[in-house]
């Protein structure tokens, strides 16, 4: 079982649509936990940075902790064409040096 | 601010060529710097990090050597590419203190032929 089980989609949704992407983790001592989006040929540019459970909102952008179920979710709200991007969760291993452990990423596209 | 920058964008290498990538870190001190590939579709995988000048640790046995010469300059090396090193590189940065998120530059992709 991998450390991070992410969807790979793809998941296309129509603009204006209210977009899930969700993680689930096995690592209970996971306490930080990201989101990155990667458009095609760049590099993942970090979305949201949470710690332990519990909501963070940032504009159109929620992100989710449920440390208890051990599942991790990112909302986008009013969801546009410019979002169409690969979507990563990151969790922070224990033991420091801010080593992370991804998902495999979900592809997303939002068609007008 | 901090910046991040990663060269070349673009490689094209015949099998048992060397390799030398390069990634330099601006607007901080003391970066923790990292290497990762991402092969198509899948996630990233750690391949070096580095928490301060010629420490480097290694994540996973490969072809691939790296080294930090100065404190914000991240080199990833290879003596004699194989086929399976293609894919995409990509160097991080964190603030050298605990739990802080990395930030990435924009990747080499690396064709081998």
């Amino acid at each position: 079982q991998k450390e991070v089980e992410q969807d790979p989609g793809p998941l296309s949704v129509p603009e204006g649509a209210i977009v899930s992407l969700n993680c689930t983790y096995s690592n209970s001592a996971f306490q930080y936990f990201m989101w990155y989006r990667q458009y095609s040929r760049k590099g993942p540019e970090l979305l949201m940075y949470t710690y332990s459970s519990g909501n963070k909102e940032d504009g159109r952008f929620t992100a989710q902790v449920d440390k208890s179920s051990k599942y991790i979710s990112l909302f986008i709200r009013d969801s546009q064409p410019s979002d169409s991007a690969t979507y990563l969760c990151a969790m922070m291993a224990p033991g420091g040096y801010n080593k992370l452990i991804f998902g495999a990423g979900t592809r997303l596209a939002v068609h007008p | 601010s901090q910046t991040i920058h990663q060269w070349p964008a673009t490689l094209v290498q015949p099998v048992g060529s060397p390799l030398s990538l390069e990634c330099t870190v601006e607007g901080t001190s003391n970066p923790n710097l990292y290497w990762y590939r991402q092969a198509a579709g899948r996630g990233l995988q750690l391949l070096f990090y580095s928490v301060g000048i010629g420490q480097i640790s290694s994540e996973v046995p490969q072809n691939l050597s790296a080294s930090r010469p100065q404190d914000r300059q991240f080199i990833l090396s290879s003596k004699k590419l194989l086929l399976s090193d293609s894919g995409f590189y990509l160097c991080a940065w964190s603030v050298g203190q605990k739990n802080q998120p990395q930030h990435f530059g924009d990747g080499t992709r690396l064709s081998i032929l």
